[in-house]
Parts: structure tokens; sequence; C-alpha cells
């Protein structure tokens, strides 16, 4: 069975450009989670979906970041303008539905906005 | 506010010896308790859970221990390998509430030959 793959893998970018992450969740999986480090910190929560919907937000750091899940499947979170405290690594995980334990993780994508 | 800390950054480890990374968490309403292991290049990948009706749970190798009382948790790695060297998460989640898994700032663990 595939794990939770991410694309890019690595993206170097201008700051004020945009960039799209993408994300495809285990198949069957109804929670979608967005998370992102940053150098040396802690892995800190952007957004969960459940199918398609967006179920807490709360984590997401401006109106610069805009997550979509369009039917459920795979995800993308869009950078627009990228500013360099995006800079860093973006991590997407999933788990079944009403699942509340282990997270699978993607391998990331890293993001440096120069 | 509510955050889950580890109390060391680095950790150095001679090979077949004993490792024991540090978490606190702050959150009293915590009731699941994770540990994450990311390897470089890769994702966080699950290592040992606990929830807060236990105070020690054991796997291969790693044990994790939690105390409520002072809000700690500890993973023990057992005959520490190369293989082991890689960074540490602890994380954790009230199992009842809408909160997503709160992640510390992650220990590395390096295994000297």
């Amino acid at each position: 069975e595939a794990g939770v793959t991410q694309f890019p893998s690595h993206s170097v970018i201008e700051k004020g450009q945009t960039v799209t992450l993408r994300c495809d969740p285990i198949s069957g999986h109804d929670n979608l989670y967005w998370y992102r480090r940053v150098m040396g910190k802690e892995i800190k929560f952007l957004l969960h979906f459940v199918k398609e919907s967006k179920q807490d937000e709360s984590g997401m750091p401006n109106n610069r970041f805009l997550a979509e899940r369009t039917g459920g499947t795979y995800s993308t979170l869009k950078v627009q303008p990228a500013e360099l405290e995006d800079s860093g690594v973006y991590f997407c995980a999933s788990s079944q539905a009403g699942y509340t334990g282990e997270l699978f993780f993607g391998e990331g994508s890293r993001l440096t906005v120069l | 506010g509510e955050s889950v800390g580890l109390h060391l950054p680095t950790l150095s480890v001679q090979e077949g010896d004993n490792s024991i990374i540090n978490c606190a968490y702050s959150n009293s309403a915590s009731d699941y308790f994770i540990w994450y292991k990311q390897e470089s290049g890769k994702g966080p990948q699950f290592i040992i859970d606990i929830r807060s009706n236990m105070d020690k749970r054991q796997g291969q190798r790693v044990t994790v221990l939690l105390n409520k009382t002072v809000k700690h948790l500890s993973l023990q790695i057992a005959a520490t390998q190369p293989g082991d060297s890689a960074v540490y998460f602890c994380a954790e989640k009230d199992v009842g509430s809408a909160r997503q898994l709160t992640f510390g700032s992650g220990t590395q663990l390096t295994v000297l030959p």
C-alpha cells in the first residue's frame, strides 16, 4: 500500500513568487493534515481536512496560504506571494475516518524562499 | 500558552548504550501521547504511543514512560544503534477536544561509534 506522497520534495523560489505543494494521502484516509517545520523548531499544525471540508484551519499563518482538497482526495497548499519566513518543511499526514491516533506522514516538501 | 517542549535539543550516546529522551508538556487535559522519529530527508515516523491511563508502555527496544503528575514523558531506547540517529519528537493530544496533535521542538539523537 502506498504511503502519503508529497510533491515537490524541494522547491526553491524567490520572494513574491507562488508555490503549490501537493499531498496524496493514503487511499481511503478521510483525514488529511498539513504541518510545517521551520528550521530547528517544532512541527506546527496548519490545518485539517475531513474529506473535502476544512475541519480546522486555526494554524494557517495568514491569508497568503490557501489549502484545498477538491473531491476529498489529494490536497494542495498554495503560498502566494511567498515570503522569506515561509521557508521550511511542509509535511502532510493522513489518518482513517474517526481515528484519533497515529498520523501517517509524508516525506515533506522543503520550501526555500530566497 | 499550551506547549510541548523537550529538555535537551541534542543528545549523543555511544552505540550499545541506552538513550533517554525527555519531554515536558503543559496541557493537563492531554490524554494521548506519541513519539515520532524523523530521519534526515524523511517524514516523521510513529514509534510508540501511550494513553493517559497508563504510565509505561514497551515496544521493541523502546519504552515510553508517562508521569502525569509532573506532565513529563520520556522515551527510552535500549542498546542504541547507528540507525537510531534521528530527530525525535514527542506529540500530545486531548482526544476529546478538537485540538490537533501538538509537537515539541525535537531532540537530535546522535549515536557515536
